[in-house]
């Protein structure tokens, strides 16, 4: 049962477009949402993050959005350059008020960006 | 500089062998985490410590065992009861702070051969 879908396996993006990752997530429990980029054969790094009490979240190049009622969310990179390459992971956690809770995670998106 | 470190990056083992992970932080953090990532599917969360002397089982459990005697360290065995252990493995750490997010290890490559 995959609580958290990725559904495009890979996206590819003109350098200085925007590129949109999506997310979908089925159980109604999860309140904090991250979005982690992973370099193949390398550890994920965290990106960007957004709890269910905002709908947008913004830290220079990437905003995430989210949309409760639709159980989505998406992430924005703008204007996307080589470097974004990479994998990208959606991941959401309950009870994350509480600290230190696991984390359930997408099947990953493979961006590619075309200079 | 505070991180993350598993060694080896590369381990090569016999069908059959236990082989044991290495996982160490010295970032402070409380909670410990493995993930196994194969080709094509995401981060499965396999066991999880959020505190010493005393882990929980993730999704994928079966196969694997692990410890939490020391904060700073977490140790993965991947037993010969473990179908699939070829695999790339992630281990993670984070702290006891509400929304927060978990830092990643470089992980490690092991091929049963």
């Amino acid at each position: 049962d995959q609580q958290v879908k990725q559904n495009s396996p890979s996206l590819s993006v003109q350098e200085g477009r925007i590129s949109i990752l999506n997310c979908d997530y089925t159980n109604s429990m999860f309140d904090y949402f991250l979005w982690y980029k992973k370099y193949p054969a390398e550890g994920p790094t965290f990106l960007i993050s957004i709890s269910s009490i905002k709908d947008k979240n913004e830290d220079g190049r990437f905003t995430v959005f989210l949309n409760k009622s639709a159980k989505h969310l998406s992430l924005h990179i703008v204007p996307s350059q080589p470097g974004d390459s990479a994998v990208y992971f959606c991941a959401a956690s309950a009870g994350s008020n509480f600290g230190n809770e696991k984390l359930t995670f997408g099947t990953g998106t493979r961006l590619t960006i075309i200079p | 500089d505070g991180g993350i470190t598993q060694s080896p990056k590369y381990l090569f083992r016999k069908e059959g062998q236990n082989v044991t992970l290495s996982c160490e932080q010295n970032l402070n953090h409380d909670a410990m985490y493995w993930y196994r990532q194969d080709p094509g599917q995401g981060l499965r969360l396999i066991y999880y410590s959020q505190i010493v002397n005393d882990f929980q089982k993730g999704d994928i459990a079966e196969g694997y065992s692990v410890s939490r005697e020391k904060k700073e360290s977490f140790p993965l065995t991947v037993t010969s009861a473990q179908k699939n252990p070829t695999a790339f493995y992630l281990c993670a750490s984070s702290s006891k702070r509400p929304y927060n997010e978990q830092f990643f290890g470089p992980g490690t490559r092991l091929t049963v051969l």
